[in-house]
């Protein structure tokens, strides 16, 4: 069965610090891979997505990057965190043959910002 | 721009009633819908999906009920139990190539013993 896996679960960062958290999936190949992000009490904001390696689009200006290193490996990156960039970050995937599916959503990464 | 938006953000049902979620989405081209549930703490879970081509899909104690014709989608809870109490989110999908997902603003369900 397929697994996606983020990481860390809480991180604190200061201002200006960089960034980058992980987010892999086992169980299946060429995933659809993307990137949330939630304020508190608050929908889902897509922030990219990649339908294969080396593949990011970016849905949003903001100022965060993202990486596919690998086939089931996404990162999520900043180089100098802002006060703005706190939040609960998701990290989810889709098979790749589309045609309508369900993302299924790791435990995400909870970020505040001092 | 297009949107998925939820009638009301709270709802508080006795235990044991049946629960009704409702959500509105303005993307007539949408073809795909999917209820998620996000306890706190936790990324959403999948519950259950409706094609266009459909207007009604039951689960486990979960149906999903679509309108076309007034763009509307609702989730029917039957026999809640506490475990229901969770933040709920409708999400449309209108591009089948890269599947992404707009996302409703959510409603807490909470379920009173």
């Amino acid at each position: 069965s397929q697994t996606i896996h983020q990481w860390p679960a809480t991180l604190v960062q200061p201002v200006g610090s960089p960034l980058s958290l992980e987010c892999t999936v086992e169980g299946t190949s060429n995933p659809n891979l993307y990137w949330y992000r939630q304020a508190a009490g608050r929908g889902l904001q897509l922030l990219f997505y990649s339908v294969g390696i080396g593949q990011i689009s970016s849905e949003v200006p903001q100022n965060l990057s993202a990486s596919r290193p690998q086939d089931r490996q996404f990162i999520l990156s900043s180089k100098k965190l802002l006060l703005s960039d706190s939040g609960f970050y998701l990290c989810a995937w889709t098979p790749p043959w589309g045609g309508g599916q369900p993302q299924h959503f790791g435990d995400g990464t909870r970020l505040s910002i001092l | 721009g297009e949107s998925v938006g939820l009638h009301l953000p709270t709802l508080s049902v006795q235990e044991g009633d049946n629960s009704i979620i409702n959500c509105a989405y303005s993307n007539s081209a949408s073809d795909y819908f999917i209820w998620y549930k996000q306890e706190s703490g936790k990324g959403p879970q999948f519950i259950i999906d409706i094609r266009s081509n459909m207007d009604k899909r039951q689960g486990q104690r979960v149906t999903v009920l679509l309108n076309k014709t007034v763009k509307h989608l609702s989730l029917q809870i039957a026999a809640t139990q506490p475990g229901d109490s969770a933040v709920y989110f409708c999400a449309e999908n209108n591009n089948f190539g890269n599947e992404k997902l707009t996302f409703g603003t959510g409603t807490r369900l909470t379920i009173i013993p």
